[in-house]
């Protein structure tokens, strides 16, 4: 079964730090993505990666960065983290193999404060 | 960024009723409408889509209903049953695009 990973699963951090929330996956495939899940706004993108090496922009990207090191992980990282980002993150994945179905990870719970 | 609107955004039926959730989409381009759905303290999973080459797309007690002109689809839930009770996301995405979601509808199933 598609299986996507996610790391910490909960975390509280104080404003202004860093965070990287972290994305394995071992379903081969080739894009992953970063949501953010909010009471009332459903889940919003953030960034996404279509290959190793390479990251692109969501509908939501100011405040994150995101790497793809390789095709099973893929990191978002909050370099100065703010008040606003306390939401739920969750981690998916899709490729070929699955048509367009997103696997999602179990989520992180961010708290900043 | 393109929209997709969900309504009701909470809806509580009886067990056994059909329980009709909403989605409207803007762009024409749109070609794909799955349904997910996420029980409390879990992550989305995908319940059903839909491809526009037909109108309607059945899968047990669940059925998707399109309306191409309307640019609006519906997920109709048959005899609802407690263990339904879940947040719906609605979605839409084109070849040129990556999925939108929808805000989501709180389905609760009164026994």
């Amino acid at each position: 079964e598609a299986a996507v990973t996610q790391s910490p699963r909960s975390k509280v951090a104080v404003t202004g730090g860093k965070v990287t929330l972290s994305c394995h996956q071992t379903n081969n495939h080739d894009y992953m993505y970063w949501y953010r899940q909010d009471t009332g706004h459903g889940l919003r993108l953030i960034h996404y990666s279509y290959v190793a090496d390479s990251t692109e922009k969501g509908d939501i990207p100011d405040g994150y960065k995101a790497s793809r090191p390789s095709q099973e992980n893929f990191s978002l990282i909050l370099e100065l983290a703010s008040l606003s980002q306390t939401a739920v993150y969750f981690c998916a994945s899709s490729g070929t193999n699955s048509g367009n179905t997103l696997y999602f990870g179990e989520g992180s719970r961010l708290i900043v404060v | 960024q393109q929209q997709v609107r969900q309504s009701p955004q909470s809806l509580t039926v009886w067990e056994g009723e059909t329980a009709i959730l909403n989605c409207s989409y803007e762009d024409s381009t749109f070609d794909y409408f799955p349904w997910y759905h996420q029980f409390p303290g879990e992550s989305p999973a995908l319940l059903i889509a839909i491809r526009p080459v037909s109108n309607k797309k059945e899968d047990g007690r669940f059925t998707i209903f399109f309306n191409k002109r309307e640019k609006k689809f519906s997920l109709h839930i048959a005899d609802s049953q407690p263990g339904d009770s879940a947040t719906y996301f609605c979605a839409s995405s084109s070849s040129f695009s990556k999925l939108v979601f929808g805000q989501g509808t709180s389905l609760s199933v009164v026994p």
